[in-house]
């Protein structure tokens, strides 16, 4: 499997701009889960999907965050619009729902946001 | 849900055996340990789960003891590439999402 793949690696807007990122999870993983990484705050789970229902989004910040799964194998991370304080790494993980006792979370590359 | 308690940063020497040591005094009966282990730029990524007792796989052992109020990573004969931050989580399948990263454990090997 190619794990979990996210697009782009990179991306650099002006303040302002919609920024949409793209996650394709592990085939067969039924839970999506979408972080932020920064170093004052470390990693915080925005929102997390089970069967493409989203659960649980009390960590997205704000309005102007908004995140959707229309199917089992492609979500994605909309902020409009986009402020400096948003720069960070953005990470989708997917889990199976049998995953052991515990929550094993499978990583992607992560995405890197620069907002100027 | 549990909260997890462990040390900012270590430091060892190539060749040594490194132990990490995650407090976790409220555990709850169904919840599970897990570590994950992030390399700079890149995601998290899972290196053992464990309930009780010992658990050992190719990268790594956990020892939890019988009380399950904390639990200890050990890396044995540690390289430069081990260099990364160690994050310990305790939750269980049907908190999905609930565990928290925390700062975890900056490990810095030297040669």
């Amino acid at each position: 499997d190619a794990g979990v793949i996210q697009s782009p690696r990179h991306e650099v807007t002006e303040m302002g701009q919609e920024v949409t990122l793209r996650c394709k999870p592990i085939s067969g993983h039924d839970y999506l889960f979408w972080y932020r990484q920064t170093m004052m705050r470390g990693l915080e789970l925005l929102i997390y999907f089970n069967n493409n229902v989203p659960i649980d989004d009390s960590g997205m910040p704000e309005d102007r965050f908004s995140a959707k799964m229309p199917n089992a194998s492609f979500s994605t991370l909309k902020i409009q619009p986009s402020e400096p304080r948003d720069s960070a790494v953005y990470f989708c993980a997917s889990r199976p729902t049998m995953s052991g006792g515990g929550d094993t979370q499978y990583f992607g590359p992560g995405t890197r946001l620069t907002v100027l | 849900l549990a909260k997890t308690t462990q040390p900012i940063s270590m430091d060892s020497y190539e060749g040594q055996e490194v132990n990490i040591t995650c407090s976790h005094n409220n555990i709850a009966t169904n919840d599970y340990i897990t570590w994950y282990q992030q390399f700079p730029s890149q995601g998290p990524r899972f290196i053992i789960q464990g309930y009780k007792t010992k658990v050992t796989n190719e990268v790594a052992s956990l020892f939890i003891p019988a009380d399950r109020k904390s639990s200890t990573l050990s890396l044995p004969r540690v390289s430069l590439s081990d260099t990364a931050v160690y994050y310990c989580l305790v939750g269980d399948r049907s908190n999905a999402g609930k565990s928290t990263f925390g700062d975890g454990t900056t490990l810095t090997v030297k040669p």
